[in-house]
């Protein structure tokens, strides 16, 4: 049974950057795509944007290009989101997934525990 | 950019039906997913390629796609369906969700 696994809560001050990870149990971190999605305080969920297999390709959500980035570590089957000059609108529980399926059917199959980030001065 | 769209709130009577609705543009030609969410958990897929139940998921859960619109059924509805809802699709390689639905059992 696959698990994610992610780091736990952070508070961050405004401006500051926060790097999120998830852990990967079983033998198949190199086969899926992995996605993050976000969900501020009483709000829906929100698409953060995905990193292929190989960890070589990342497609990030318009409205986050240019303060996201993704990455995977093999040697420690673990997949990381950092974000950087944070703004207390960046509040919000963050969650990782893994995506089964082709590119225009895929679902969101196994979801990590979510970590909390708050921004706060 | 694509959107979708579904209605805040939908109420049901215990061993009624509870139906959905999700409206996107086209959604029809596109696969369209549906999560459950409980307060304090993490989401759960209920339905994916419109139709399909993964493992686990009682039968009472069904869903349809067709046209501008994609809907989550919920068949002889439990207390413990009680939860947001969120349907979900892909559109030019970016992942679109809608804004939730709370389904209340009363």
């Amino acid at each position: 049974q696959v698990q994610l696994v992610q780091s736990g809560a952070e508070v961050k001050k405004p401006g500051a950057s926060v790097k999120v990870s998830c852990k990967v149990s079983g033998n198949t971190f190199t086969s899926y795509y992995m996605h993050w999605v976000r969900q501020a305080p009483g709000r829906g969920l929100e698409w953060m944007g995905l990193i292929d297999p190989s960890g070589r390709s990342t497609t990030y959500a318009q409205k986050f290009q240019g303060r996201v980035t993704m990455t995977r570590d093999t040697s420690t089957s673990a997949v990381y989101m950092e974000l950087s000059s944070l703004r207390s609108e960046d509040t919000a529980v963050y969650y990782c997934a893994r995506a089964v399926g082709s590119s225009g059917s895929l679902a969101f199959d196994v979801w990590g525990q979510g970590t909390m980030v708050t921004v706060s001065s | 950019s694509y959107e979708l769209t579904q209605p805040p709130s939908v109420s049901v009577s215990p061993g009624q039906t509870a139906s959905i609705t999700c409206f996107g543009d086209k959604l029809g030609d596109k696969y369209a997913c549906w999560y459950q969410q409980k307060p304090g958990q993490s989401p759960v897929l209920v339905i994916y390629q419109d139709t399909k139940r993964p493992s686990g998921i009682p039968e009472r859960f069904s869903g349809s796609n067709s046209g501008n619109a994609a809907t989550l059924t919920i068949s002889g509805t439990q207390a413990m369906d009680e939860a947001d809802y969120y349907c979900k699709a892909w559109d030019s390689s970016t992942v679109v969700f809608g804004g939730g639905t709370k389904l209340t059992v009363l």
